[in-house]
């Protein structure tokens, strides 16, 4: 099974700083990664797919890089609505796994 | 955009068989491509992929599950379901379905459901 380990566990900052979330993988996915937003009781919300690409609807604050076993998620400059657990995903295995999450707090 | 909605009991007894049904709207469940999935949060740990089915019925389950795991899809109702075997309490999680495309990512979710393995 691929172990997805994101980092940090919580990441503190104020709107309209830049935030970036990482995600390593115990082996190499390629680019079938991707990110999602999750919020207390709500559905998972997808970002990124393909390691890169944003997905319907995503602002372009939202960026996603890598290739591999490390990957970033980017957010350029955060709106008080961006504060949320950020988790990744892989599918470069028969078995998918996310990671554990990075809570991204209003500092 | 398709819509999915979970569905069950909240509670469940020890040993006994968790059921949980998925209803899809807004798109039909026979749509190729797409494979509905059901993926699990224990509570607060971070997501587990259970596994998912094809509208053929094809499916592909986690091995962490064993053998306790059953999907089926009902095409003609546009829902899919669970089937968790001899439950314990580390079956206790918020349960999703959502829709995953043909690359493995998962595009669309449902609300979640809360489910309890409790005597």
């Amino acid at each position: 099974e691929i172990v997805l380990t994101q980092s940090p566990g919580t990441l503190s900052l104020s709107p309209g700083e830049r935030g970036t979330l990482s995600c390593r993988a115990s082996q190499r996915v390629n680019t079938n990664l991707a990110w999602y937003q999750h919020k207390p009781g709500q559905a998972p919300r997808l970002l990124i797919y393909g390691a890169s690409t944003r997905a319907a609807g995503i602002p372009d604050r939202f960026s996603g890089s890598g290739s591999g076993t490390d990957f970033t998620l980017t957010i350029s400059r955060l709106e008080p609505d961006d504060f949320a657990v950020y988790y990744c995903q892989q599918s470069g295995s028969s078995v998918y796994t996310f990671g554990q999450g990075t809570k991204l707090e209003i500092k | 955009q398709v819509q999915l909605q979970e569905s069950g009991p909240g509670l469940v007894k020890p040993s006994q068989t968790l059921s949980l049904t998925c209803t899809v709207s807004d798109g039909p469940i026979s749509s190729g491509g797409y494979y509905w999935s059901w993926i699990r949060q224990h509570p607060g740990k971070g997501l587990e992929w259970i596994g998912y089915i094809y509208y053929s019925g094809n499916t592909h389950y986690n091995p962490s599950l064993g053998g306790r795991l059953t999907i089926s899809v009902d095409t003609s109702k546009n829902q899919f379901s669970l089937k968790l075997d001899s439950v314990t309490a580390a079956d206790t999680a918020v349960y999703y379905c959502a829709r995953r495309h043909g690359r493995g990512y998962f595009d669309s979710w449902g609300q979640g459901t809360l489910v309890t393995v409790s005597s």
